[in-house]
């Protein structure tokens, strides 16, 4: 079966720090994947898309950035945090391997992020 | 614009009795729609999908109703259970048009009474 890993969970940084979360899939190959933010009592907003290694779709502009270095590993960076950066970010992967369509997206746990 | 739109913010019912939550989209291009359930500090769980070929898909308590002409979607949960207290986030994709993407509404509340 599939699962997907987000890491950290939880995390505090100040105002113009530097950024990493890490995403990571496992029992499927060449998944979609997806990174979003859950802002405070908001929706989900894609923020970046991947179709495979390397390939990277920004939907946003912003200070964020993703980079998908192996077939099932997505990173999310920033070079310098701002306070709007504050959410809840939730990767998420699909294709195959499940017994629902390939268009399915199944989200990890999330990591809160706090910016002060 | 918002493509895909849940109208009500938040729904309170009584356990055992019938859930009804709906989505409204305004893309034509929309083929393939999905429910997911969300607790809080969590990521969202997939609950229910349905294809644009069919009007109804059912799995257990949970059943999807599609009305194309009025590109309505409703999620009934029956009965409904405590535990079914969550936000719900309807979904949607344009397959056909090769989109990798799907567009969530901003969700609705549930909140299922002892």
């Amino acid at each position: 079966s599939q699962t997907i890993h987000q890491w950290p969970a939880t995390l505090v940084q100040p105002v113009g720090s530097p950024l990493s979360l890490e995403c990571t899939v496992e029992g499927t190959s060449n998944p979609n994947l997806y990174w979003y933010r859950q802002a405070a009592g908001r929706g989900l907003q894609l923020l970046f898309y991947s179709v495979g290694i390397g390939q990277i779709s920004s939907e946003v502009p912003q200070n964020l950035s993703a980079s998908r270095p192996q077939d099932r590993q997505f990173i999310l960076s920033s070079k310098k945090l701002l306070l709007s950066d504050s959410g809840f970010y939730l990767c998420a992967w699909s294709g195959f391997g499940t017994k629902s369509s390939t268009d399915t997206q199944y989200f990890g746990p999330g990591t809160r992020l706090t910016v002060l | 614009d918002q493509q895909v739109k849940q109208n009500s913010p938040s729904l309170s019912v009584q356990e055992g009795r019938i859930s009804i939550l709906n989505c409204d989209y305004t893309n034509s291009m929309f083929d393939y729609f999905l429910w997911y359930k969300k607790y809080p500090a969590e990521g969202p769980t997939f609950l229910i999908s349905i294809s644009s070929i069919k009007d109804k898909n059912e799995d257990g308590r949970f059943t999807v109703f599609l009305n194309k002409s009025a590109k309505h979607l409703s999620l009934h949960i029956v009965p409904s259970q405590p535990g079914d207290s969550a936000v719900y986030f309807c979904a949607a994709s344009a397959r056909q048009g090769g989109s990798e993407k799907l567009v969530f509404g901003k969700g609705t509340k549930l909140t299922v009474n002892p």
